[in-house]
């Protein structure tokens, strides 16, 4: 069976300041896994994914995750917050066949001036 | 490329209706999924069509149904309305392949009163 979960619904950080965001997953098979971001009213967006090979992995708007094996973690960082970043956040592992997604509940990102 | 497009955008229905969602996928993209999203649950998967076949499912009552024509788009019926159905319906297509990256349409938001 696939899951995430996403530490801290809500997350708050000054402009500027390191962004992180945590997720954990469970799979039976070796999982790909996914963050997509959803600005109000709108769908979800992909930011970056992970298949197979280099662990870490850059996506857009400069965020970056990387998977590690031995804690079965998926974090999502950026370097420096931007007000536009400000928005809700979603790790997702997909099911072994199919186009299944299993999201986590979101953490939703406070980008503080 | 035209992205996702799901009609209507915004729907009201009275309790004991039913509505018929639409979702019109990325050319030449042949797997649709559908999924719900309330404050409370997060995002739930519903089902994925692919080739006009109904290929995985969610855990959703039969009051849920959906179907996909040869074109790929394809249509997400719910019958007997509550107001618990009240929510913001998502549509994803994804390419060639499983577990490929999927893109989400804008979703449609129902009402039920």
């Amino acid at each position: 069976a696939q899951s995430v979960t996403q530490l801290g619904s809500h997350v708050s950080v000054s402009e500027g300041a390191l962004v992180l965001l945590r997720c954990n997953y469970s799979s039976s098979v070796p999982p790909y896994l996914f963050w997509y971001v959803q600005y109000p009213n709108q769908g979800l967006q992909l930011l970056l994914k992970y298949t197979t090979g280099a662990t870490l992995v850059k996506g857009i708007n400069g965020f970056e995750a990387e998977f590690k094996k031995s804690e079965t973690s998926f974090h999502l960082t950026k370097p420096s917050a931007h007000m536009s970043d400000a928005a809700e956040y979603f790790c997702a592992v997909s099911a072994p066949t199919g186009n299944q997604f299993y999201f986590g509940t979101g953490t939703s990102l406070t980008v503080i001036p | 490329k035209a992205g996702v497009t799901q009609t209507p955008r915004y729907l009201i229905k009275t309790r004991g209706q039913q509505v018929t969602l639409s979702c019109s996928p990325i050319s030449g993209h042949r797997s649709v999924s559908w999924y719900q999203q309330t404050p409370g649950q997060g995002l739930q998967f519903l089902f994925e069509y692919f080739s006009e076949t109904q290929r995985n499912k969610g855990n959703f009552p039969g009051r849920f149904s959906g179907r996909q024509f040869s074109n790929s788009r394809s249509e997400m019926n719910v019958s007997t309305l509550e107001l618990g159905d009240s929510a913001l319906y998502l549509c994803a297509s994804s390419g060639p392949g499983t577990n490929t990256e999927a893109f989400f349409g804008q979703g449609t938001r129902l009402t039920v009163v």
